[in-house]
């Protein structure tokens, strides 16, 4: 079956540009999360979306970054006024949904965010 | 967040077993031991999880010290397309009703042929 998608598979911006990057989870799947990936940093959560509901937002490094999610479905990530330590590989995962017991989390390919 | 401690890296011969070590001395009782890993220029994949039990699964086994403290991924024939990073992380079943996972550096593991 589909795993995870994440559209585009390369982006290369300018500085103080805008970008959108998308994310299609397994169809089913409640629960969706955004991480990204730096050299720096490693591999650190962004947020995750309940539904279209974001409990937990804790990651977000700054209020340029937004995320929606609409249907339950598809998710967005927007990264405004970009600057060149947003350079990274944005990683979506979704899972079955939350409850007391663990939910396998599937990882798409990622995003990878280049900008100059 | 309770932490893991693993090694940066190991190295192992195709064919043989590979036990990667992870320590979390300041685990909770209500943490599960995780393990995802990591393919080259992949995300990150599920590989095994436990909480004080061994387990066994088609990909691995992980085995858990009495004491929880520390536990071991071993894979039991290494191949090539195990390389990988592997990454230890715990998760507390019943106070993080999210999801959210916390990785640490994981242990990058090469496979020789």
């Amino acid at each position: 079956g589909a795993g995870v998608s994440q559209s585009p598979s390369n982006k290369v911006t300018e500085k103080g540009k805008d970008v959108e990057l998308r994310c299609d989870p397994i169809s089913g799947h409640t629960a969706l999360y955004w991480y990204r990936q730096s050299l720096g940093q490693g591999l650190e959560f962004l947020i995750y979306f309940q539904g279209n509901s974001a409990p937990d937002k804790s990651g977000l490094p700054s209020d340029r970054f937004s995320a929606e999610r609409t249907g339950g479905s598809v998710s967005t990530l927007t990264i405004q006024r970009t600057q060149q330590e947003d350079s990274a590989v944005y990683l979506c995962a979704s899972s079955i949904g939350t409850s007391s017991s663990y939910n396998e989390q599937f990882f798409g390919p990622g995003t990878r965010l280049t900008v100059l | 967040d309770a932490k893991t401690t693993q090694p940066n890296s190991m190295e192992s011969n195709e064919e043989e077993p590979v036990h990667l070590p992870c320590n979390h001395s300041t685990i909770s009782g209500t943490d599960y031991i995780h393990w995802y890993r990591q393919l080259p220029s992949q995300g990150p994949e599920y590989v095994i999880h436990g909480l004080t039990s061994n387990v066994n699964n088609r990909m691995a086994s992980l085995a858990i010290a009495e004491d929880r403290k520390s536990s071991t991924l071993i894979l039991h024939r290494a191949t090539l397309r195990d390389a990988a990073v592997y990454y230890c992380i715990l998760y507390d079943h019943f106070y993080n009703q999210g999801g959210k996972l916390i990785f640490g550096q994981g242990t990058e593991l090469s496979v020789k042929p």
